[in-house]
């Protein structure tokens, strides 16, 4: 089983700010099946990135994904209010998916 | 757009077997893979399993003995049972259209409860 280690565990920013979280996976992943989402309090995950870099419909560009391997990188790039929630990658592979336990982005 | 919603028991004694229904509208079920996603309170997400049209599944090892999926294209539903569940499996369930890149989109979700 591939483990996704997400860092860090919590994100204190302000708005305005640029937010970097992390997601480290224990062995390497194909970028094609890395995505990232983002989770409100009462919410659905919503999809911000797939295939590590390309945005989902409607993911305003402050939103970017990056990396290979084993490293992969989520970057907000000037946060709103509306973007302070629980992120999480996911990553495909042996048939089977598994996730991060997630980075809390708080004000 | 496709739209996913789960249905199902909101309590669920242990021992028992939990099952939940997800409609899917907008689109039809007879493409993509379809997943289930759990989240205990408070906590993160767990991939439960999927299935195809044509009956191809993938379970997470963990829950494998315990999943069983099933698709009616009729109804355009998809289904999950859970059997001999504890306080363990207590969660919100989410469906979601499996893309194999990507889940998207997902069902509001549905909390089951575990408990006599």
């Amino acid at each position: 089983e591939i483990v996704l280690t997400q860092s860090p565990g919590t994100l204190s920013l302000s708005p305005g700010e640029r937010a970097t979280l992390s997601c480290r996976a224990s062995q390497s992943v194909s970028s094609s099946y890395l995505a990232w989402y983002q989770q409100k309090p009462g919410q659905a995950p919503r999809l911000l990135i797939y295939g590590a870099s390309t945005r989902a419909t409607g993911i305003p560009d402050r939103f970017s994904g990056s990396g290979s391997g084993t490293d992969f990188t989520l970057t907000i790039s000037r946060l709103e209010a509306e973007d302070f929630a629980v992120y999480y990658c996911q990553q495909y592979g042996g048939s089977r998916y598994t996730f991060g336990q997630g980075t809390n982005l708080e004000i | 757009q496709v739209q996913l919603q789960e249905s199902g028991p909101g309590l669920v004694k242990p021992s028992e077997t939990l099952s939940l229904t997800c409609t899917v509208s907008g689109g039809s079920i007879s493409s993509y893979y379809w997943s289930w996603i759990r989240q205990p309170a408070g906590k993160g997400l767990e991939w439960i399993g999927r299935m195809y049209v044509s009956g191809s599944t993938n379970y997470n090892p963990s829950l494998m003995s315990r999943v069983t999926m099933s698709i009616d294209t009729s109804k355009n539903q998809f289904s999950l049972k859970l059997n001999s569940v504890t306080a363990a499996d207590t969660a919100v369930y989410y469906c979601a259209r499996d893309m194999t890149v990507r889940f998207d989109p997902w069902g509001q979700g549905t909390l089951v409860t575990v408990s006599s």
